[in-house]
């Protein structure tokens, strides 16, 4: 079966320090991975992609398929990154995404 | 930058009644999408939409549900008996060719009473 799981809820971390947002799929062929957020009163919107193996807003994620996982990494943690983070994927051959149930980053001053 | 605009942003019903919820996708997009997310949950697909037709749609998408694209430019998801249960934040969403990215509205809250 085709599942994006995201183990953690709710992860607060303090201002300045590392975070790792954790992602793991289920999927037997190439994926498409993304990560998704979600600021407060706003809509989600697009943060990375794998394929574009680029940084925003000081964020990274790699796809190890090794370890069927894309976590979502930032060195220093910033106020402004508080927000709800999804992971998605969209298996090839398919018109749909399938959503990881999301995870809360609180960053505290 | 364009965006996919929804419209109403809340909408309240009884039960046994019909909605409508409309999308303006962007305008140079093809494929369309509906998502919900039930209040605590995860955004769970329900329907996608290409060349005038359903593409692929979820188990969640039964006789109940029903999208359309009346002009050049709304898309639309008909609920036509609500049920409590169907009270969830719905998304719309578009993306150019299949496998971008996709650009959400920012949901329309259905509350079924």
């Amino acid at each position: 079966a085709q599942r994006v799981t995201q183990p953690e809820k709710l992860l607060s971390v303090f201002k300045g320090a590392p975070v790792e947002l954790k992602c793991n799929y289920s999927y037997s062929g190439s994926p498409e991975l993304f990560w998704y957020v979600q600021y407060s009163r706003q809509r989600l919107q697009l943060l990375l992609r794998h394929i574009s193996r680029e940084s925003i807003k000081g964020f990274t994620a790699d796809l190890n398929k090794g370890e069927t996982s894309f976590h979502l990494k930032k060195p220093f943690a910033q106020e402004e990154d508080s927000a709800m983070y999804y992971c998605a994927l969209s298996p090839s051959g398919t018109y749909k995404y399938i959503f990881g149930t999301g995870t809360r980053l609180k960053v505290l001053a | 930058e364009p965006e996919v605009t929804q419209t109403p942003s809340h909408q309240v019903t009884q039960m046994g009644q019909e909605v409508i919820l409309r999308c303006v996708p962007i305008s140079n997009h093809l494929y369309f999408y509906w998502y919900r997310q039930i209040l605590g949950q995860k955004v769970e697909f329900l329907v996608s939409f290409y060349n005038n037709e359903i593409s692929e749609k979820s188990e969640i998408f039964d006789d109940q549900f029903s999208v359309e694209r009346p002009d050049g430019s709304n898309f639309t998801l008909k609920i036509r008996s609500t049920k409590l249960e169907d009270s969830a934040m719905y998304f719309c969403a578009s993306t150019p060719p299949r496998g971008e990215p996709l650009h959400f509205g920012n949901g329309t809250r259905l509350t079924v009473t």
